[in-house]
């Protein structure tokens, strides 16, 4: 299994707190990615990166930020939450091309969030 | 813009049948394109994907994929349905060129119940 963590695993929060979400790996990847899911949508990507640093808004970006300041770690932050922003939040890695052929993604094992 | 249908988002079989689960995409440039399974509170992990090598792809636990361009879809079958086989199963698709990031777009996901 990839060596992702995602922490904390479940978190219940009141409307209008920041909370922030990690996704650790520890297999040096360049590429991390959040997704959220919530039933009927399947995954939806919120914002990606592709180096310390460099990072880019994804599909459902508003009301989220995120950081990497090291390879191995990227915080996904809701800034003041919503009940809309309940959800299971995953994080994904690829080490990116290889072969001529894009990586699959590896998934962490998710956070359940409850903004109340 | 790419896109990704999954058609049914519940499927039932019953154990020994086939299992088909429907998969359509839309991509304006030559997509990769993944199966993805998810267990009850777990992350995804990858079943099968297609890179623009051979059209008809194995992968773990028995499943395969049939790239067909022309009618632009990518069909998960397994011959004969296991209970362990019931969870929900994702399919997506991503940029098949070398200057994408990898973003994964997913389809809303198709729960497969597989009764004795």
């Amino acid at each position: 299994d990839a060596g992702i963590t995602q922490s904390p695993r479940h978190k219940v929060t009141e409307t209008g707190t920041p909370v922030t979400l990690r996704c650790h790996q520890t297999e040096n990847h360049r590429y991390m990615y959040w997704y959220r899911q919530d039933p009927g949508h399947g995954l939806r990507l919120i914002h990606y990166s592709y180096g310390v640093k460099d990072t880019d808004k994804g599909e459902v970006s508003d009301g989220y930020s995120v950081s990497r300041s090291k390879t191995e770690d990227f915080l996904l932050t809701l800034e003041s939450a919503t009940s809309s922003q309940t959800s299971v939040y995953f994080c994904a890695i690829t080490a990116g091309l290889a072969g001529g052929s894009f990586n699959e993604q590896f998934f962490g094992p998710g956070t359940r969030l409850t903004v109340l | 813009a790419q896109s990704v249908t999954q058609l049914g988002s519940h499927v039932s079989v019953s154990e020994g049948a086939l299992v088909l689960l429907r998969c359509n995409y839309s991509s304006s440039v030559p997509p990769y394109l993944f199966w993805y399974v998810q267990y009850p509170n777990q992350g995804l992990q990858l079943l099968l994907k297609y890179t623009s090598a051979a059209t008809l792809v194995k992968g773990i636990n028995g499943f395969e994929a049939e790239f067909k361009k022309s009618e632009t879809s990518f069909h998960l079958t397994k011959p004969s349905a296991h209970m362990s086989d019931a969870a929900e199963y994702f399919c997506a698709v991503s940029e098949g060129s070398s200057s994408n990031t990898g973003k994964l777009i997913f389809g809303q996901g198709t729960t497969l119940q597989v009764k004795p």
